[in-house]
């Protein structure tokens, strides 16, 4: 069935420095990517969207990469700050209509000051 | 603009029960999804809503159901309430088709 995973599960890097995490998808006809951030007590946010007919897409200190071949997608943050503490989540939808989302399960970002 | 607001916050509940979840989509927003997100993990698809009908479901039993009205608010509804169905429940909208959507800030619901 179709199946995101997202490691690492936890991340902790100092402030400044760039952040990386990284999913996996199983079913090949995914072809749209969003990542959200969802900080404590809060829904999910969209921060940036890939579709499959892009290999990277850039949005200020945000960057996705996709490799279809591969069924890989990467978020980088870089010059992370306090306010990037949050979790992290990656996913994957296959049908236009987009409804149905598969996410994955969620990387804990903290910056150390 | 309102973003996608959803009602009570809060709710704790004894098995057995059943519970009623709702949600007003964002402005301009005709679509609207629910899904369920235990503690620790993502989270899962239950239904979504399109011109007043359920169009896609994921795999929750039938205890799982929903309502959409002709404003475009929604209503998730849970029967016989089990200690596995304690969750934050998620409401997004979309505009018709398009792939972008926005979520609510959850209800927390509590079974005991």
């Amino acid at each position: 069935g179709e199946n995101v995973e997202q490691h690492p599960s936890t991340l902790s890097v100092q402030e400044g420095d760039s952040a990386v995490i990284k999913c996996t998808y199983s079913d090949s006809a995914s072809n749209y990517f969003p990542w959200y951030k969802q900080e404590l007590g809060k829904g999910p946010q969209l921060i940036i969207d890939i579709r499959s007919n892009v290999g990277e897409k850039k949005d200020q200190r945000i960057a996705v990469t996709l490799n279809k071949t591969a069924k890989h997608f990467s978020l980088h943050i870089t010059e992370t700050q306090p306010e990037d503490s949050a979790v992290y989540f990656c996913a994957a939808s296959k049908d236009s209509s987009a409804s149905k989302i598969i996410f994955g399960s969620g990387t804990r970002l903290s910056i150390r000051p | 603009d309102a973003g996608v607001t959803q009602s009570p916050t809060h709710l704790i509940k004894t098995r057995g029960q059943q519970v009623t979840l709702r949600c007003s989509p964002k402005s301009g927003h005709d679509t609207v999804s629910w899904y369920q997100q235990a503690l620790g993990q993502g989270p899962q698809f239950i239904f979504q809503y399109y011109e007043e009908e359920e169009r896609q479901r994921g795999n929750f039993p039938d205890r799982f159901s929903g309502h959409q009205f002709p404003n475009y608010s929604s209503e998730l509804n849970v029967n016989a309430l089990l200690l596995g169905d304690s969750a934050l429940y998620l409401c997004a909208s979309r505009p018709g088709t398009a792939e972008t959507q926005y979520f609510g800030p959850g209800t927390r619901l509590l079974v005991l």
